[in-house]
């Protein structure tokens, strides 16, 4: 395995259900990564956090809120969402952003809105 | 805009045979670019990466040939297995002013390497 454990595995929520997705990472990094992979569309960056602190937002709607309390945890907060986004939701994490550091993924969780 | 550029979208080679996914960028300000493999239900894992200096980098049986002029990268796989059968994905990556990475993957190659 990886180190980085996501939960639930999969989720089916309806367009006005409020769920939430979890990461965890037990590799002692300080950057979390939340990306969205999408069928026939390349694996795209939703959000960054480093040391807690949000570096990146990829232009992602508000219907989408990630938490980050601590380098080890990551959540991402779903509310009113829609059938298109319906996707592979991975959590990855990697040592402190200097250039060459690995990005170590979790399996994901797969999604449905209904 | 897709910044990375992958194909072909699938491939079939026969066992022994040399798997071949070409990349290429735009961005200039990448400075890492690694190549992630991915089976069915797991999240993606990498398999090897090099950076803009150095124009290729071999482990065991995978290489990275890279092309800065041309912006231009791909992946050779000797000597196919059917265990290699997995989609593949290039990347490009840059540092975040904040901290953190952002990596830009291509569409993904899915191979099947046949008995």
């Amino acid at each position: 395995e990886t180190g980085v454990t996501q939960t639930p595995r999969h989720l089916v929520m309806g367009m006005t259900n409020k769920k939430s997705l979890k990461c965890e990472q037990h590799l002692g990094h300080n950057a979390m990564y939340w990306y969205k992979q999408s069928a026939k569309k390349p694996l795209e960056l939703m959000f960054v956090y480093n040391f807690k602190e949000q570096t990146e937002n990829n232009s992602v709607p508000s219907r989408f809120s990630p938490e980050c309390p601590n380098s080890s945890h990551l959540f991402l907060h779903l509310h009113t969402l829609q059938p298109e986004d319906s996707a592979l939701y991975l959590c990855a994490s990697s040592q402190d952003g200097y250039s060459g550091t690995e990005a170590f993924f979790g399996q994901g969780t797969r999604l449905t809105v209904v | 805009q897709q910044q990375v550029k992958q194909s072909p979208q699938s491939l079939i080679v026969q066992k022994g045979g040399i798997s071949i996914i070409n990349c290429a960028y735009e961005n200039t300000a990448f400075d890492y670019f690694p190549w992630y493999q991915q089976f069915p239900g797991k999240g993606p894992a990498l398999l090897i990466a090099i950076r803009p200096d150095v124009s290729e980098k071999k482990e065991g049986r995978f290489t990275i040939s890279f092309n800065k002029s041309a912006k231009q990268f791909s992946l050779h796989i000797m000597d196919s297995q059917p265990g290699d059968s997995a989609t593949y994905f290039c990347a490009a990556s840059t540092i975040l002013t904040g901290g953190g990475n952002k990596l830009t993957f291509g569409t993904g190659t899915q191979l099947k390497v046949e008995l």
